[in-house]
């Protein structure tokens, strides 16, 4: 098993352009994540989705988009990027999503280097 | 909203154990506490979880203080490896929260 897949690993990006981060898991989990993570700070969540047609929004949606058209792909689209979008982005896949249950360890990738000038 | 509390930095002798502790006092009765670390550069991995008994996996060990308030995680026998920061996290429904987390330093 691959895990959990993201392309690109690096990009910068002007003011304005838009981009989609990919991710892309092989272990048929039904949960997925997209976090962000700041220099010197803790994870934020993004979007999740609890399985293919279903996401909801995290703390920090705002400026960000994503579908799951499938179990294995969970796309995030930044449009009209802005230096605040800076960051590390990390997505994240589990069988379940419910707390303490089996199943439910989260698989992270090895994340995409945003930089906004 | 329930907050984990984590020291900054903890520095410690490569071979002996590792104590990281976390403040969790308004933890609900069924939250459960994950711990995970991220290496230099990686994301972030499990480590263990609990609710209220200890814990014990191949990577490291969970006590959990009686009242739930606290836990630390115990690494056995600290290596060059395990250099990372550990995040004591929490649910809130279905979502993972982490916070700062505490950079563990190992020295040879």
């Amino acid at each position: 098993n691959a895990g959990v897949t993201q392309t690109p690993k690096f990009r910068i990006l002007k003011i304005g352009q838009s981009m989609t981060l990919q991710c892309t898991q092989d272990m048929n989990h039904n949960y997925m994540y997209w976090y962000r993570q700041d220099p010197g700070m803790g994870l934020k969540l993004i979007y999740y989705s609890v399985g293919a047609g279903i996401t909801d929004k995290g703390e920090v949606p705002n400026g960000y988009n994503v579908s799951r058209s499938t179990t294995e792909d969970f796309p995030l689209r930044l449009e009209l990027a802005a230096p605040s979008q800076t960051s590390v982005y990390f997505c994240a896949s589990s069988y379940l999503g419910l707390p303490g249950a089996l199943y439910n360890e989260q698989f992270f990738g090895p994340g995409t280097r945003l930089t906004v000038l | 909203d329930a907050k984990t509390t984590q020291p900054n930095s903890m520095e410690s002798n490569e071979e002996e154990p590792v104590h990281l502790p976390c403040n969790h006092s308004t933890i609900s009765g069924t939250d459960y506490i994950h711990w995970y670390r991220q290496l230099p550069s990686q994301g972030p991995e499990y480590v263990i979880h609990g609710l209220t008994s200890n814990v014990n996996n191949r990577m490291a060990s969970l006590a959990i203080a009686e009242d739930r308030k606290s836990s630390t995680l115990i690494l056995h026998r600290a290596t060059l490896r395990d250099a990372a920061v550990y995040y004591c996290t929490r649910w809130e429904g279905n979502k993972l929260v982490f916070g700062a987390g505490t950079i563990l330093r190992v020295k040879s």
